[in-house]
């Protein structure tokens, strides 16, 4: 089955700890993106990443760092300098073919305790 | 700058009663595209449509239609015969002509269908 996958479906980190968030897609897609979305918000973008090896900020990339080593993994780490790192991430790969769309993982919920 | 703006917080409706879904959008660009999403309780977001702003036609797919407005920016959404599993979030989007393809969401309108 082709799709994306994150995981995991829901974190609780510390405070003041990092943690890395994962995204895998085999849709064979070069462009992936990281977004958040808080309550009654709508998503904004972290960073994204056109190919592999290269990536940029998105509206929103303080206190996130990503990597893009290989074109089915685009991991997402949130450091300890977010400030308000409590959300629901959602990351999504985009096919620029025939729909020429970003389609979305499950996303993962993460709880800072 | 982009934006897109979902007037509708919140609507509730009874099963099979038609609902429109409202978003205006804000963009410089004479090229881009508008998208729907769908966001269900369990948190992914479900692809819905994507239009160019060269192709103002409607669209429709089964229950649902898009009316796409130019002279109003707008591209509204209708759920004909509502049914309790339209029940979600429905997310309007806009993506500029630009290779980045970044998309801008509006905040979302909770739609809740009731038996």
């Amino acid at each position: 089955d082709g799709g994306i996958t994150q995981s995991p479906k829901y974190l609780f980190r510390k405070e003041g700890q990092n943690v890395t968030l994962s995204c895998e897609q085999n849709l064979n897609h070069d462009a992936m993106y990281w977004y958040r979305q808080d309550p009654g918000q709508g998503l904004r973008l972290i960073y994204y990443s056109q190919i592999v090896n290269d990536f940029q900020k998105g509206d929103i990339a303080e206190g996130y760092s990503v990597s893009r080593e290989k074109k089915e993994s685009f991991p997402l780490t949130v450091t300890s300098a977010q400030k308000n790192p409590t959300a629901f991430y959602l990351c999504a790969s985009r096919d620029r073919g025939r729909t020429d769309t970003q389609y979305f993982g499950p996303g993962t919920r993460l709880t800072v305790l | 700058a982009q934006k897109v703006t979902q007037a509708q917080t919140e609507i509730s409706v009874v099963e099979k009663e038609d609902v429109t879904l409202d978003c205006v959008y804000e963009t410089r660009d004479t090229t881009y595209y508008l998208f729907w999403y769908k966001q269900p309780p369990s948190g992914e977001l479900v692809f819905l449509i994507r239009r160019n702003s060269f192709d103002e036609q409607n669209e429709i797919s089964g229950r649902y239609s898009w009316n796409f407005q130019k002279s109003t920016s707008s591209f509204n959404f209708t759920i004909t015969a509502s049914q309790v599993v339209d029940s979600a979030v429905y997310f309007c989007a806009l993506s500029g002509g630009g290779s980045n393809y970044k998309l801008t969401f509006g905040k979302g309108t909770l739609l809740t269908v009731n038996p």
